[in-house]
């Protein structure tokens, strides 16, 4: 099936640092999605992409759909422990459901 | 009160044994979403549905069965549960835009 590959799998940053994470997959998306999980939590949706190229912030958050269609970052600038969590991106497959990558465990030492 | 909530949060089942997961929202969404998370994999779709009528399997449907009752209810069947069922499991909804999902907190289980 679909794969997403995320990396890296895990980082471990000091509060203030900045944070790059992306995604890869074979195959063309036209819409890609970051997501995050907090602990003992359920992920919720933090960004959406639509269009090849675009750039689109959220705060702190930064995410842009790479010109190829086939990957996407996330970067996270001056990190606070809230931050603390696992980011997940997800690609939408035919408008029906989501494919989602491995994740990126961050942690965060104050 | 969540929108979407799951229940139990944790369960402990022998090999062998069915269990039920029940997933209820209030969001009025018509479209819902099984889930399981393992370290490593990700979240990967067992089962979706678009409406009460409309069953779909996703990219790990074997093992697992579901029924949708009412558009507010989803539940998630293991027949015959195996120890590599072992995962944590969520529900999730969305109306028509089905890239923004609303998540349940998920359900613990640990079969032995």
């Amino acid at each position: 099936g679909q794969q997403l590959n995320q990396s890296p799998q895990s980082m471990f940053i000091q509060e203030g640092e900045d944070v790059s994470m992306n995604c890869t997959s074979s195959s063309i998306f036209n819409t890609w999605l970051w997501y995050k999980q907090d602990p003992g939590e359920g992920p919720v949706l933090l960004i959406a992409l639509y269009k090849a190229g675009e750039l689109t912030s959220n705060g702190r958050l930064t995410a842009q759909f790479g010109i190829t269609r086939k990957d996407s970052f996330l970067n996270i600038s001056a990190s606070i422990p809230s931050d603390v969590g696992i980011y997940f991106c997800a690609g939408l497959l035919g408008a029906q459901k989501l494919v989602f990558g491995q994740g990126t465990r961050l942690t965060i030492n104050p | 009160d969540a929108d979407v909530t799951q229940t139990p949060r944790n369960r402990i089942t022998k090999t062998g044994k069915r269990i039920m997961l029940e997933c209820s929202q209030t969001k009025g969404h018509d479209r819902m979403y099984w889930y399981r998370q393992d370290p490593g994999l990700g979240l990967r779709l067992i089962y979706y549905s678009f409406d009460v009528k409309d069953i779909n399997k996703g990219e790990i449907s074997d093992g697992y069965s579901v029924s949708r009752q009412a558009q507010a209810k989803f539940s998630l069947s293991l027949e015959s549960a195996i120890p590599n069922q072992t995962a944590l499991y969520f529900c999730a909804t969305s109306d028509y835009n089905v890239e923004t999902q609303y998540f349940g907190p998920g359900t613990r289980l640990l079969v032995l």
